[in-house]
């Protein structure tokens, strides 16, 4: 069964940083492209990042750009989202996905709340 | 980016009817070389994280009930439930992955 467990999230001021992570089981990892799509509070969702299985695409929302760097050890079967220079606008849960074209598996979630 | 616009953004159907959503895409999702749309759709119930009904517009994931169903090709698609069942309240959302990724805005289902 493929799960994946995201961790990381919490309370952070404007401007702060916050390390996601997503430990992957079920799955060959390595094989796979991944994701992160967030949900801000009572919104809609918005794909994020992803990065190829070999970790040498990465791709992302324009809004998060030059702030958020997505990352992967696939010895550990882990995807990883540095989020820097933080914003109240980057309030939300942030999924981590397993990505085929479309996002086929999703975690659970961690909630990110950038607030003073 | 190709923008994914949902309708109705909400509706009421009695247990047992049916219940069809509408999507619409700013530019067509139909890739010519392989003649498949690149559409997905999902659900998610409150307080649980989206799941994957539905890809290429019309191909159903496996385990989800065959009251399920996706049609359409170029820039508008449907997401039907054949008979509502009470377990089908939901928000659900249409996505393309032709270009990007990007999602409708949702549209909610609950009964009447």
């Amino acid at each position: 069964e493929v799960q994946l467990v995201e961790s990381g999230g919490g309370f952070v001021q404007p401007g702060g940083s916050l390390r996601l992570s997503c430990v992957a089981s079920g799955f060959t990892f390595r094989n796979y492209w991944m994701s992160w799509v967030r949900q801000a509070p009572g919104k809609g969702l918005e794909w994020v990042a992803n990065i190829k299985y070999d970790g040498n695409d990465k791709n992302y929302v324009d809004s998060v750009k030059g702030r958020f760097i997505i990352s992967r050890d696939d010895a550990k079967n882990s995807l990883y989202l540095q989020m820097n220079s933080l914003r109240a606008e980057d309030t939300a849960v942030y999924y981590c996905a397993r990505l085929e074209d479309y996002f086929d598996h999703w975690g659970q979630g961690t909630l990110v709340t950038v607030s003073s | 980016d190709i923008v994914m616009t949902q309708s109705p953004d909400s509706l009421a159907v009695s247990l047992g009817e049916r219940a069809t959503i509408n999507c619409k895409s700013s530019q067509s999702l139909l890739y010519s070389s392989n003649n498949k749309n690149y559409l997905a759709w999902y659900q998610q119930k409150p307080g649980q994280p989206p799941k994957l009904l539905i890809y290429w517009a019309s191909t159903r994931e496996s385990g989800v009930p065959d009251r399920f169903s996706g049609g359409g090709s170029g820039t508008d698609f449907t997401l039907t439930i054949s008979s509502l069942q009470a377990e089908d309240v939901a928000v659900y959302y249409c996505q393309q992955y032709y270009t990007s990724w990007t999602f409708g805005q949702g549209s909610k289902v609950e009964i009447k």
